[in-house]
């Protein structure tokens, strides 16, 4: 297993256009998480999945973003009507176990660019 | 909230010499974690360290330690004989152990660290 991954790893679009990302987590990996990145921060948390379930949602994501993580395997993020706000680095993290001590392993991000 | 700052925005050591960056945070919960991140350049983050909160013994890795103060919600990283490839951006997390910040990763905004040889 080569660690996490994520796909595309830049996107470019257009305002008002919808956008997908996936995110393969590490095998046998029960949590799943998504942050986002932009120029100049720390990540910011999105949302969390431990396996199917979706258990925390940030106040970040509006409802023009959805993620889901169907058979608790890979993730996508979907973000409808995007805006030039929405511009930034997407990253993925998985981790195993059911502390918060548990190491998150992330994958190398998406770079989203909305014109 | 939990918030978590990094008052240094760059850094820069010379090679084989110790540098250490400050974290500070703020919380109302009594059992935490902490982490350093590390994100080279255009290359994933990675886990460089991490304390648990209810351990007064500093964490260490091979050639980075931290300095826990608990009291002062200080939370210090120091690379020792620092290498060329320990250039990267750091970033100081936190995340509780119950209520609302379980789980996900509260970030700094992060220092840049050049390595100078």
């Amino acid at each position: 297993d080569t660690g996490v991954s994520q796909n595309p790893r830049h996107k470019i679009t257009k305002r008002g256009q919808n956008v997908t990302f996936r995110c393969d987590p590490i095998s046998e990996h029960n949590r799943l998480y998504w942050y986002r990145q932009t120029l100049g921060q720390g990540p910011e948390f999105l949302t969390y999945f431990q396996n199917e379930a979706q258990l925390e949602k940030s106040r970040l994501l509006s409802d023009r973003f959805s993620a889901e993580r169907p058979k608790g395997s890979f993730s996508t993020l979907e973000i409808q009507r995007t805006e030039q706000g929405d511009s930034a680095m997407y990253l993925c993290a998985s981790s195993f176990g059911l502390t918060s001590y548990n190491e998150q392993f992330f994958g190398p991000g998406t770079r989203l660019t909305v014109l | 909230a939990q918030t978590v700052t990094q008052s240094q925005p760059e850094m820069s050591v010379q090679e084989a010499e110790t540098v250490t960056l400050s974290c500070t945070y703020d919380t109302s919960e009594s059992d935490y974690y902490l982490f350093w991140y590390k994100q080279p350049p255009s290359r994933q983050m990675i886990l460089v360290i991490r304390q648990e909160a209810y351990k007064q013994q500093n964490a260490t890795e091979n050639r980075f330690s931290v300095n826990f103060q608990k009291a002062a919600k200080s939370f210090s990283l120091k690379i020792s004989d620092s290498q060329l490839g320990d250039a990267a951006m750091y970033f100081c997390a936190y995340t509780g152990n119950s209520g609302g910040s379980n789980y996900k990763l509260t970030f700094g905004k992060g220092t840049l660290l050049t390595v100078n040889p």
